[in-house]
């Protein structure tokens, strides 16, 4: 099994739709968890760090699930551009940063 | 601020031809990473470093050396390239943000491709 595991996608969805990720980890131990934006041939950008309780930024949501071992990051009114990859990050100290292969999304007009 | 610089962007190695990819940070930040980024794979960590004068392999270590001489610098040397080396790398540096963990921040990344 996979340390972090996304669906790849793409998830292609129209504009003004809210769209789900989710992200498994199968490491229990895991202490910190953050959802990264790439655009196509750019660098990751940190979008969001996840906390136990939730949190919002706009309209982006993120939660984390301890006891089943994952994290999701919801984006409400898709805009053309929030199209781009996200990158779930599960870290167990700075030496041990996992990065998911990214889910592709496309917002389409 | 200048944020993580890297350089060259772009670059094409013959096999077994060495070279140098720069990473410079300018935030004063002490953790620095490199990354290595691969159709279908995760981002992964090559070597690491928590402040200057300290470095540790990552899961990916082997064909790359690493210094880290000052806060700002953190080369990355290919010591002998190979196709599989073909990639495009990552430059990061780091702060630990307490309950947040470590924010990373990228550089804009090298394309190496190795012939």
């Amino acid at each position: 099994r996979k340390e972090v595991e996304q669906d790849p996608g793409p998830f292609n969805v129209p504009e003004g739709a809210t769209v789900a990720f989710n992200c498994t980890y199968s490491n229990s131990a895991s202490q910190s968890f953050f959802w990264y934006r790439q655009d196509c041939r750019k660098e990751p950008k940190l979008l969001m760090s996840v906390y136990s309780s939730g949190n919002e930024d706009g309209r982006f949501t993120a939660q984390l699930n301890r006891a089943s071992q994952y994290i999701s990051l919801l984006i409400r009114d898709s805009k053309l551009s929030d199209s781009a990859t996200y990158l779930c990050v599960v870290t167990g100290g700075y030496q041990k940063v996992t990065f998911g292969i990214g889910t592709k999304l496309q917002v389409i007009p | 601020n200048a944020g993580v610089t890297q350089t060259p962007k772009f670059q094409v190695l013959k096999t077994g031809q060495s070279m140098t990819l720069q990473c410079a940070q300018d935030m004063n930040h002490e953790y620095m990473s490199w990354y290595r980024q691969d159709p279908g794979m995760g981002l992964r960590l090559i070597h690491y470093s928590v402040g200057a004068g300290i470095t540790d392999q990552g899961e990916v270590p082997n064909g790359y050396n690493v210094s880290r001489s000052t806060t700002e610098d953190f080369p990355l040397r290919l010591l002998s390239a190979a196709p599989s080396q073909t990639s495009v790398y990552f430059c990061a540096s780091s702060y630990s943000a307490g309950p947040r963990g470590y924010e990373q921040y990228f550089g804009p990344g090298t394309r190496l491709t190795v012939t």
